[in-house]
């Protein structure tokens, strides 16, 4: 139990185009998902946290305008890249986290975002 | 504030020996500590968790790890590693409002 999938597993754009990266938790509801970045052979970074029905709350240093996150229901979360530049380009990895949970969170497999 | 340390970045170990991969946390509340575990190009999978209890916690694939709060330490250990043990591996403490605050990672290379 407790899968997180995330869609796409890659995707490469245009500077200056949007992506969307969705996260759904399969067999459980997740009412608090989180988004982390990383770069290659670093940790992961959290950039922000978000509850369903609520607006994301955002690390320190992440541009809300920019990275735009919408956790809709219980099992999914977008984040929108928009107006994407090279230097966005990173492995975008989600999680969830049970109601009930003590604290464990569930990890999806990441997106691979390439941008030209 | 919390924080993670990961003292090796790097631990190179033959096929069938012990290996430790170290972490040192700081927190100034309830310690909640995870280990996991990446491989390559995908999401994490969680290896283990301290909450409370024994300090010594058994995991998924042979791998345990014990809660020491003198040292503030939490030390990944298997007595006997296999080729598929390959990996990044990341050691983890709860931060506010639960979310996860990673060290900086170890790879773990297993050689035949």
């Amino acid at each position: 139990g407790a899968v997180v999938s995330q869609h796409p597993s890659r995707v490469i754009c245009k500077s200056g185009t949007s992506v969307k990266i969705e996260c759904r938790s399969l067999d459980f509801q997740a009412t608090t998902m989180f988004w982390y970045r990383q770069f290659p052979k670093q940790s992961l970074m959290l950039m922000a946290t978000s509850n369903e029905g609520s607006k994301a709350t955002y690390e320190q240093g992440v541009e809300k305008d920019k990275f735009l996150i919408n956790h809709a229901s219980l099992t999914l979360s977008t984040l929108t890249v928009t107006s994407a530049h090279p230097e966005d380009s990173s492995f975008y990895i989600c999680s969830g986290k049970f109601v009930t949970s003590t604290d464990t969170q569930y990890f999806g497999p990441g997106t691979r975002l390439t941008v030209l | 504030a919390q924080s993670v340390t990961q003292l090796d970045s790097q631990v190179p170990v033959f096929e069938e020996a012990p290996v430790e991969l170290r972490c040192n946390y700081s927190s100034s509340v309830s310690v909640y500590l995870f280990w996991y575990v990446q491989y390559p190009n995908q999401g994490l999978q969680l290896l283990l968790k301290y909450l409370s209890g024994s300090t010594l916690v058994k995991g998924i694939n042979g791998f345990e790890a014990e809660f020491n709060k003198s040292q503030t330490s939490f030390h990944l250990r298997k007595p006997s590693v296999h080729i598929s043990d390959t990996a990044e591996y990341f050691c983890a403490v709860r931060g506010q409002g639960g979310k996860l605050i990673f060290g900086q990672g170890t790879e773990l290379s297993v050689k035949p």
